[in-house]
């Protein structure tokens, strides 16, 4: 199976912070990498798909980059609806997987 | 607008069984694999199977093989989720999803496995 691994787990920042979360794959993934925003008691919200591509209707701040096993997610300036869990997932190869999730706090 | 409606869930007792559905409206639901995710309290998401659009194929995390069955009726745009044998360890959020690159995302019913 393939492994995602997310860093960091838990993050603090700022409003206004540009903010970077990795994704790193335990095997070659290609850009088959989706990346999710969760609030609490709400259903994974799609960010960004296949590595680099914005979602409609996702804010610009939301990047994401990287191929192979290395993959990121920028938010280019942190707004207060950005407080959020992150994960990252792979669709590669079943099983599909997610990495642990990143916890965005305030600072 | 895509759109997924999880029904089903509950509490059941440790060796119980529960059918999950998940109603689905908005897109060419036959054209499309569809997926189960769950959630358990505080923790992440974890992929439990996933369903092929056309051929029937079927796939299931190891936690699940053998235990629970997935199933479609594109007549009814409907996905479901068989469940048996359940034990503590599946209670969670479960949700269905679908997408290519990316997936939609249902806003869960909730499974309870306990005495």
């Amino acid at each position: 199976d393939i492994q995602l691994t997310q860093s960091p787990s838990f993050l603090s920042a700022s409003v206004g912070d540009r903010v970077t979360i990795t994704c790193r794959a335990s095997q070659d993934i290609r850009s088959s990498v989706a990346w999710y925003q969760q609030k609490p008691g709400k259903a994974p919200n799609l960010l960004i798909y296949a590595a680099f591509a914005l979602q409609r209707g996702v804010p610009s701040r939301f990047s994401g980059s990287g191929s192979g096993t290395e993959f990121t997610l920028t938010i280019s300036s942190l707004q207060p609806e950005d407080f959020a869990t992150y994960y990252c997932q792979q669709l590669n190869s079943y099983p599909y997987t997610f990495g642990q999730g990143t916890k965005l706090g305030i600072k | 607008e895509v759109q997924l409606l999880e029904s089903g869930g509950g509490l059941v007792q440790p060796g119980g069984s529960l059918r999950l559905s998940c109603a689905a409206s908005g897109f060419s639901f036959s054209t499309y694999a569809m997926n189960w995710v769950r959630q358990a309290p505080g923790k992440g998401l974890e992929w439990v199977s996933a369903m092929n659009c056309c051929d029937g194929s079927t796939y299931y995390a190891d936690s699940v093989q053998g235990r629970f069955t997935i199933s479609r009726d594109n007549s009814k745009n409907t996905l479901y989720l068989q469940m048996n044998y359940l034990t503590a360890e599946d209670t969670a959020v479960y949700y269905c999803a679908t997408g290519n690159s990316g997936w939609y995302w249902g806003q869960g019913t909730l499974v309870t496995v306990s005495s």
